[in-house]
């Protein structure tokens, strides 16, 4: 059965305190690994899109990487703005999201 | 550039009534896709409209319907409400299908539906 999970479920870090949100998927036939961010009563918003293994796609802070079975995102020196909730999805027929990690960044 | 717009963004019904959420894609875009919110399960796909058909549909009850207009704009309809219907419902449209990989979701603010 195809899956997307991530870890960990919530994060906390102090400003500036470097870390890496994880993204596991087994999805035959890989179409696409997504990063979205999602704040509190909106919508997700779009961030990255990964195609093969070893791609790496950076913004601002943030920087995606994918591997045959994960997908990272890389948060260098977080700001209390970057606090939200984070997804990555894989689209198939339909779009596979993972449960999101909970990323709160305190001043 | 107008983003995607969801009407109404709140609503409260009771139990065994029905109701209806529109979304207004971005001009352009010709996907349409729904997906049901909850704190427990996460972002569940309802189904995907492209050129006014139903192209997908994701794990939930017939109670749960749509479709979509010659000018991309869609409705949802949930029938015979359930108090675990209450959910974020978000649309988001992209310029082709979802299965294509390469297509980007542009989401909306969502319709909060909270069933009594």
């Amino acid at each position: 059965e195809d899956q997307v999970t991530q870890s960990p479920e919530a994060l906390r870090l102090q400003e500036g305190e470097s870390s890496s949100l994880n993204c596991s998927y087994t999805v035959s036939g890989l179409r696409g690994l997504f990063w979205y961010r999602q704040d509190p009563g909106k919508g997700p918003e779009f961030l990255f899109t990964l195609y093969s293994a070893g791609e790496e796609k950076e913004k601002e802070r943030l920087k995606a990487t994918l591997t045959k079975k994960e997908s990272f995102l890389h948060i260098t020196a977080p700001k209390p703005e970057d606090s939200a909730t984070y997804l990555c999805a894989a689209p198939k027929d339909k779009v596979i999201f993972g449960p999101g990690t909970s990323l709160s960044v305190i001043p | 550039k107008a983003g995607v717009t969801q009407t109404p963004r709140y609503l409260i019904k009771t139990r065994g009534q029905q109701v209806t959420l529109s979304c207004s894609p971005i001009s352009g875009h010709r996907s349409v896709s729904w997906y049901q919110q909850t704190p427990g399960q996460g972002l569940q796909f309802l189904f995907e409209y492209f050129s006014e058909t139903q192209r997908n549909k994701g794990n939930f009850p017939g109670r749960f319907s749509g479709r979509q207009f010659s000018n991309s704009r869609s409705e949802m309809n949930v029938s015979t409400l359930e108090l675990g219907d209450s959910a974020l419902y978000l649309c988001a449209s992209s310029v082709g299908q979802i299965n294509s990989g390469a297509n980007v979701l542009t989401f909306g603010a969502g319709s909060r539906l909270t069933v009594l």
